[in-house]
């Protein structure tokens, strides 16, 4: 069993749509917690940091934590062609190095 | 504020070979992580450096990778006698990290290695 699951997707939406990404994960240590963007042969870009249960809001993105669940999701709201590209969650933990483990990542088609 | 840089772009080696990718941080970072994506998968935590120490390489092959992180200059990742199987974009990431704080990684655009 993998420390995050990820649903590799394709996830296919119109435009305007809600989106939600989800991962859950199997250590309980994880305290930190993000939502990375990559375009196709691009380097990852950081859209959500939170270490903490509850949701996160940041314009269109909301990032909800849920800690007892072991689950983390992105909300894109009014989703954009724009945003085509694959969703990476990503975890860390307290310790020497808050190295990243993360989620194979999740394909987002969003149709015009 | 320029981003995380990476150098160079592409490289294509053949078997045998050796392969040096250069990472350069953010301004005032001091923290360097190196992952791997291998095709279709997720990235892979290999090694994280602060400036003339390697804190955790639990993530590096045992033989043939190296990171290095001077006091001048950027963080190199070695990887000598090259495989196929190194075929993959590797990606460097830095921190500002504050002592017994963890901070947000901002990637750069990676190096995508081709074993010929």
């Amino acid at each position: 069993q993998k420390e995050v699951e990820q649903d590799p997707g394709p996830l296919s939406v119109p435009e305007g749509a809600i989106v939600s990404l989800n991962c859950t994960y199997s250590n309980s240590a994880f305290q930190y917690f993000m939502w990375y963007r990559q375009y196709s042969r691009k380097g990852p870009e950081l859209l959500m940091y939170t270490y903490s249960s509850g949701n996160k809001e940041d314009g269109r993105f909301t990032a909800q934590v849920d800690k007892s669940s072991k689950y983390i999701s992105l909300f894109i709201r009014d989703s954009q062609p724009s945003d085509s590209a694959t969703y990476l969650c990503a975890m860390s933990w307290m310790d020497s190095s808050y190295k990243l483990i993360f989620g194979s990542g999740t394909r987002l088609l969003v149709r015009p | 504020n320029a981003g995380v840089m990476q150098n160079p772009r592409h490289l294509v080696r053949r078997r045998g070979q050796e392969a040096r990718l250069r990472c350069s941080p953010m301004k005032g970072h001091s923290h360097v992580y190196w992952y791997r994506q291998l095709p279709e998968e997720g990235l892979k935590f290999m090694v994280y450096l602060q400036k003339e120490n390697i804190i955790d390489e639990s993530g590096m092959p045992k033989e043939r990778f190296s990171a290095e992180f001077p006091k001048e200059g950027p963080s190199i990742l070695r990887i000598q006698q090259v495989v196929r199987g190194d075929s993959a974009a590797y990606f460097c990431a830095s921190s500002p990290r504050v002592a017994g704080q963890p901070g947000e990684q901002f990637f750069g655009p990676g190096t995508r290695l081709t074993v010929l």
